[in-house]
């Protein structure tokens, strides 16, 4: 079935540092990409997407490229701030029918002053 | 504001209690969906509604019912409470077709529960 995976663990950096978090999918057919961010005690908001191959989502100065030869849509911010600390989870869609999406486990982002 | 509302925000249970968790939307989606989330576990589909009086099992359906007796309402019961259900619960809503690729979900604030 269609599954997405992020690389493990909590990411901890310093203010201003570049930030990448990995995200790679497994689906048939062409599905929809998305990051979500959850800030602290709140639900998850949708943060970019992307519908098809080579498609850019931008939103807040975070990018994501959907990469079908690789699977993947790493998610990448060139400055962060200590605003930016949440948990940042990737998510597909599984088409039509029921909208399900499938998400990643999710990754603890901390930005230290 | 539009959106998802959750009630209750926070509760804790007995072991072999019963409640019931309440989502409502106000933007007339279609689809209605129960996730738990669980430390390192991510998000994990309880149950979802593809309209109103429907409902479908997800990837942990069991100790957990749902109804969608209303288009904007879908409500999830723990029958029989046990630790194990001690989670964060999130409802969410979408619309169905091609929007579903621009504006993905819209996530309720979440219910702390704890069974203890």
């Amino acid at each position: 079935g269609n599954s997405v995976t992020q690389m493990e663990g909590p990411v901890t950096l310093s203010e201003e540092a570049f930030l990448t978090i990995n995200c790679t999918y497994t689906a048939t057919g062409y599905p929809s990409l998305f990051w979500y961010v959850q800030y602290p005690g709140e639900g998850l908001q949708l943060l970019l997407k992307a519908t098809k191959a080579d498609d850019k989502g931008s939103n807040k100065g975070f990018e994501a490229t959907y990469r079908k030869e690789t699977t993947s849509f790493h998610l990448e911010k060139g400055s962060v701030q200590v605003s930016d600390s949440a948990v940042y989870f990737c998510a597909l869609s599984e088409g039509y029918g029921n909208n399900r999406l499938a998400f990643g486990k999710g990754n603890q982002v901390v930005v230290i002053p | 504001n539009a959106g998802v509302t959750q009630t209750p925000k926070f509760r804790v249970l007995k072991t072999g209690q019963s409640m019931t968790l309440l989502c409502a939307q106000d933007m007339n989606h279609e689809y209605m969906y129960w996730y738990r989330q669980d430390p390192g576990m991510g998000l994990r589909l309880i149950h979802y509604s593809v309209g109103e009086g429907t409902t479908a099992k997800g990837e942990v359906p069991d100790g957990y019912n749902v109804s969608r007796l209303k288009k904007q309402n879908f409500l999830l019961g723990l029958e029989s409470a046990a630790p194990s259900q001690t989670s964060v619960y999130f409802c969410a809503s979408s619309d169905d077709g091609d929007p579903i690729k621009l504006y993905g979900y819209t996530f309720g604030s979440g219910t702390r529960l704890t069974v203890v």
